[in-house]
């Protein structure tokens, strides 16, 4: 089992472009969360989900979207990106909710 | 006054030593607590739940405080592999999750 996978690793963005932070996992989890994680912050939740085709969000949602079509993968969008955006960006998947979580690599995002 | 609050160190500590980090949470309706561990430029990784009896795991015990709302890690016999930093994770009845920002710990040879 591969776990928790995100593409890609590192990307830097200009102010104002878009991009898909992609995320898939093999463990038949229905539960799938997105956070960002700011140096010498807590993560912060961006949006969760539940199982495919329903999404929620978390704290922290404005200027990113989510979809779930199928239960493996759950990509976030970030649109008209900020350098407020700028940030590690962890997926994560639990067989419970919010109950012991699988994280991805993470993607490493600086918007310059 | 933060939801979930944790001193973030770092805490310097020699080969063999016992260690113990604090978590406070404001929410008395919290009713899961976890620990995870992060090791630098890594993902989170799930520890340990806190059950409200305490638990333990080889050199690991996890306790929590209800009436003064906070839960405790505590490391014993330390190893250098567990320079990390632990992260707990509170999670309120109504499903409102909040990550602590986390103690360095570091531990020298």
């Amino acid at each position: 089992n591969a776990g928790v996978t995100q593409t890609p690793k590192f990307r830097i963005l200009k102010i104002g472009q878009s991009m898909t932070l992609q995320c898939t996992q093999d463990m038949n989890h229905n539960y799938m969360y997105w956070y960002r994680q700011d140096p010498g912050m807590g993560l912060k939740l961006i949006y969760y989900s539940v199982g495919a085709g329903i999404t929620d969000k978390g704290e922290v949602p404005n200027g990113y979207n989510v979809s779930r079509s199928t239960t493996e993968d759950f990509p976030l969008r970030l649109e008209l990106a900020a350098p407020s955006q700028t940030s590690v960006y962890f997926c994560a998947s639990s067989r419970l909710l919010y109950n012991e979580q699988f994280f991805g690599p993470g993607t490493r995002l600086t918007v310059l | 006054r933060k939801e979930v609050e944790q001193d973030p160190g770092p805490f310097n500590v020699p080969e063999g030593a016992t260690v113990a980090f604090n978590c406070t949470y404001s929410n008395s309706a919290s009713q899961s607590f976890f620990w995870y561990r992060q090791d630098c430029r890594k993902e989170p990784k799930l520890l340990m739940s806190v059950y409200s009896s305490g638990n333990e795991d080889g050199r690991f015990t996890a306790q929590l405080n209800r009436a003064s709302q906070y839960i405790s890690l505590l490391i014993r016999d330390s190893k250098l592999s567990d320079s990390a930093t632990y992260l707990c994770v509170v999670i309120a009845n109504n499903n409102d999750m909040r990550f602590g920002a986390g103690t360095r710990l570091t531990v020298k040879p």
